[in-house]
């Protein structure tokens, strides 16, 4: 089976929350990301969060992990139009997810 | 965050012929680069791990001689695709690793062979 898997598709609405939700496989991972990838773009690094950690706050993005269950999520408040993108996640050998294409409607 | 620039952003070519990809790291020394191959509304796929100096790490079913990964410098990895078929058409990546965990990745390269 895949080492990470992903949610393929999220619709949400303007102004609200968005949660996009990981699990993983390599209970060794030392660090977990989230890429996010715009149409015909490459990635970009959007946050990370050491294995060690529950959770990491930068602006709207906030990223919760639980090691135990190997459970990573990344919720974006207040989600714009330019959120809009597929986003990845990642464990320490930069094994990805599938995906997460994120639409946001007005 | 640092700059990955990868070129060319779009190729086609003829099957048959070579491609080559550059990957550089702009404003920091990446003694470790990666390259991916991402196909349509799929995730990445590892195809090898370069190390300045030394031979790449290709993974498994990606034929070496086929991908040749060049990694000359701190800054510079080259992936060339030798003998280019249509199914060789692809959106190649490349990432280089600063202090870990720090991962950047360039901009991607559109490969179209006909």
């Amino acid at each position: 089976g895949e080492d990470v898997e992903q949610s393929l598709f999220l619709s949400v609405r303007e102004g609200d929350s968005s949660v996009i939700n990981c699990t993983y496989t390599d209970s060794s991972s030392t660090y977990l990301y989230w890429y996010k990838q715009e149409p015909g773009a490459g990635l970009q690094l959007l946050t990370y969060i050491f294995s060690n950690m529950d959770m990491k706050q930068d602006q709207r993005l906030t990223v919760l992990l639980n090691k135990k269950d190997k459970h990573l999520s990344l919720r974006i408040a207040d989600t714009q139009t330019g959120d809009s993108a597929i986003y990845f996640c990642a464990e320490s050998k930069l094994s990805f997810g599938a995906g997460t294409t994120v639409t946001v409607r007005a | 965050g640092a700059v990955v620039s990868q070129h060319p952003s779009r190729v086609i070519c003829k099957s048959g012929t070579s491609v080559k990809i550059e990957c550089r790291s702009l404003d920091f020394q990446a003694t470790t680069m990666f390259w991916y191959r991402q196909f349509p509304k799929k995730s990445l796929m590892l195809m090898a791990t370069s190390n300045e100096g030394s031979k790449a790490t290709y993974e498994q079913g990606v034929e070496k001689d086929k991908f040749l990964i060049n990694h000359a410098s701190l800054t510079l990895s080259t992936l060339t695709v030798t003998s280019a078929h249509p199914e060789d058409s692809s959106f190649y990546i490349c990432s280089a690793t600063r202090n870990p965990p720090e991962a950047f990745f360039g901009q991607g390269t559109r490969l179209t062979v006909v």
